[in-house]
């Protein structure tokens, strides 16, 4: 059974650091491209970003670019998010998602995200 | 960037049913579209893709159709676990999500 497990998610002031991880088990971790999708309290699904089985990519939105930077350990199974320079508008739950991928390369297929944790809550305020 | 608008925003129907939900691409998406369930508090949980393939698990009341820019989502029977938030994504290009229906009891 897949699991996605989320973590260090917290209230962080205007202009500070956070970063999240994410435990990955149940599959093979590096045959499978990973991202993060957030969503703000009450308030529909953003793709945040998205990371290939090999570490190739990454990927971002436009808006996005430049604050954030997604990152994977393949020896521990874990993802990363690091989010740099965070705002109020950043504060959201993040949730950490497996990706539809070729898993004899582990290269994004189609970003259809078809396994989800159970996400972790950032709040940007001071 | 491709937008995604879903209709309507919310929805009131009773056990039994039959719902659809709409939505639409601002450009053509060739079927690279996803559908989304998400109950309260817990993660969304993908339903069908390419527009219409039934994922693995999913009841077979849940079916997709559309082409193009125009797509929906069927209920055929509405269940007491099927109230909840859809949201629609494509994946042609960098994936972008609906605004989700709410899908609630009458």
């Amino acid at each position: 059974e897949v699991q996605l497990v989320e973590s260090g998610g917290g209230l962080v002031q205007p202009g500070g650091s956070l970063r999240l991880s994410c435990a990955a088990s149940g599959f093979i971790f590096n045959s499978y491209a990973m991202g993060w999708v957030r969503q703000a309290p009450g308030k529909g699904l953003d793709w945040v970003s998205t990371i290939s089985g090999s570490g190739a990519g990454p990927y971002y939105p436009d808006s996005l670019k430049g604050r954030l930077t997604i990152s994977r350990d393949n020896s521990r199974n874990t993802l990363y998010l690091q989010m740099n320079s965070l705002r109020a508008e950043d504060t959201a739950v993040y949730y950490c998602v497996k990706l539809r991928s070729r898993p004899e390369t582990g290269e994004l297929l189609h970003s259809i995200f078809d396994s989800w944790g159970q996400g972790t809550l950032v709040a940007v305020s001071s | 960037d491709i937008q995604m608008t879903q209709s309507p925003s919310s929805l009131s129907a009773s056990v039994g049913d039959r719902v659809t939900i709409t939505c639409r691409a601002s450009q053509d998406i060739s079927n690279a579209l996803a559908w989304y369930q998400q109950r309260p508090g817990k993660a969304p949980k993908v339903l069908l893709s390419g527009a219409s393939i039934l994922e693995s698990g999913v009841p077979s009341r849940f079916s997709g159709s559309g082409s193009g820019t125009d797509y929906t989502l069927t209920i055929s029977s509405l269940q007491p676990e099927d109230f909840a938030i859809y949201y629609c994504q494509h994946y042609f290009s960098d994936p972008f999500f609906g605004q989700g229906t709410k899908l609630e009891i009458k």
